[in-house]
């Protein structure tokens, strides 16, 4: 499995973009780039997910180095409920079978 | 659509005894996993299937049992409980597709928070 480095915490002020950065140098060609968060006492949740080409969605984008080894989750404007733990996973296989780390835990402040 | 239900939310137990946890999800996904969340941590897999009648295990399966008898239900045996179980356990599902399945995306349940002492 490739594995990611993330920084543990990051703080953000609210309705300010915030940047989640992940490191994944191992990562292989045919690895997906996956990102949940888990807010306090849930389960987690998707946010985006892609290959290559950066991604949008209605939660977030995706930016996704050229050479792949490294990604950004953009939160465009950060509010008080994307207070949460992101977690950047990168896998193949089934999608069964995903490698949580620790994640970066995300304050984000009034 | 409920999505992926756990049951039961709390639960404590005795060193030794055995129980059972349930998940069901009713969004006919082929994939299934249980992953367990220990404080402060990640979480890490423990077994998974791929459809009805074929399981395997994760990262960390010692001393949990499962099978998948139907697409909806996998359910979680814990043999006998030990403190080290200690943990918040996670159901997930999610759709098998037709191309590169890990693609797709995982469906959480709201997790079993479970105590043993």
């Amino acid at each position: 499995d490739a594995k990611t480095t993330q920084p543990n915490s990051m703080e953000s002020n609210e309705e300010e973009p915030v940047h989640l950065p992940c490191n994944h140098s191992t990562i292989s060609g045919t690895d997906y780039i996956h990102w949940y968060r888990q807010l306090p006492s849930q389960g987690p949740e998707y946010v985006i997910h892609g290959l290559t080409s950066n991604v949008n969605n209605r939660m977030a984008s995706l930016a996704i180095a050229e050479d792949r080894k490294s990604s950004t989750l953009i939160l465009h404007r950060a509010t008080l409920r994307d207070a949460a733990v992101y977690y950047c996973i990168t896998d193949t296989g089934t999608a069964s079978k995903l490698t949580f780390g620790t994640g970066t835990r995300l304050q984000v402040t009034l | 659509n409920a999505g992926v239900t756990q049951t039961p939310k709390f639960q404590v137990l005795k060193t030794g005894q055995s129980m059972t946890l349930q998940c069901a999800q009713d969004m006919n996904h082929e994939y299934m996993s249980w992953y367990r969340q220990d404080p402060g941590m990640g979480l890490r897999l423990i077994h998974y299937s791929v459809g009805a009648g074929i399981t395997d295990q994760g990262e960390v399966p010692n001393g949990y049992n499962v099978s998948r008898s139907t697409t909806e239900d996998f359910p979680l045996r814990l043999l006998s409980a030990a403190p080290s179980q200690t943990s918040v356990y996670f159901c997930a599902s999610s759709y098998s597709g037709t191309g590169f399945s890990s693609s797709y995306e995982q469906y959480f349940g709201p997790g079993t928070r479970l105590t043993v002492t």
